[in-house]
């Protein structure tokens, strides 16, 4: 069965710090995507990165790079210099591959909130 | 230009009613999905459609009841509300294709049931 974990509940930070926030995923699945999601206190979903789960290569864009290890089934995001305008809560999400098609769907994870101080 | 978007933002009624929530997506794709998230917010899956054609039905009420008109547009009806219904319902939608995984989100409607 599919299943995501973020164990992270709640991170708090203040301006400029570092934050990583952690995502473990379960599938029996051979090809699968993850996901990040970002939920602002607005209350929309927007969509962060996917990844594939044949490219291992980590990716990074400004701010935000994620960390993609398939011997630990993780898949982290981290921060660079936290801004307060990143507070918002954070999903990991999975979707199988295999199938492909209409028939996937989004397993998502509880969510981390992160509270970035000024 | 929006992408997802949803009808009614916010949704106050009382319980027994029945109420309908429209989504509608310009982005020219062919599978669309019903999303709720509850007050602890966790996300979950409830239906998807491709082309009309009723694709996924996760353990839903049947006091749900999707329908699409075409395939840009996906509604909610929900029959005799309780107040466990009572969260946030997002509509997304994708490309039904393998490797084009990436679902996109409408705003949400924030229904409360009374």
């Amino acid at each position: 069965a599919q299943k995501v974990t973020q164990a992270q509940t709640e991170i708090s930070v203040v301006e400029k710090e570092d934050v990583t926030l952690d995502c473990v995923y379960e599938t029996r699945d051979t090809t699968y995507y993850l996901f990040w999601y970002k939920q602002p206190p607005s209350g929309e979903l927007v969509f962060l990165i996917r990844r594939n789960s044949f490219d291992e290569q980590n990716e990074i864009s400004g701010r935000y790079s994620w960390n993609f290890q398939k011997s630990t089934s993780s898949f982290n995001f981290t921060i660079t210099a936290s801004q307060v305008v990143d507070s918002a809560v954070y999903f990991c999400a999975l979707s199988e591959g295999n199938y492909g098609g209409a028939t996937n769907k989004l397993i998502f994870g509880t969510g981390t909130l992160l509270a970035v101080q000024p | 230009d929006t992408a997802v978007s949803q009808t009614p933002k916010y949704l106050v009624t009382q319980m027994g009613n029945d109420k309908s929530i429209k989504c509608e997506q310009n982005l020219g794709h062919d599978t669309m999905y019903w999303y709720k998230q509850d007050s602890k917010k966790f996300l979950k899956i409830m239906f998807s459609y491709n082309n009309k054609e009723l694709i996924i039905n996760e353990t839903v009420p049947n006091r749900f009841s999707p329908k699409s008109p075409d395939k840009a547009h996906l509604n909610l009806h929900i029959n005799s509300l309780e107040l466990g219904d009572s969260a946030v319902y997002f509509c997304a939608s994708r490309l039904g294709q393998r490797g084009l995984e990436t679902q996109y989100f409408g705003p949400g409607t924030r229904l409360l049931v009374l």
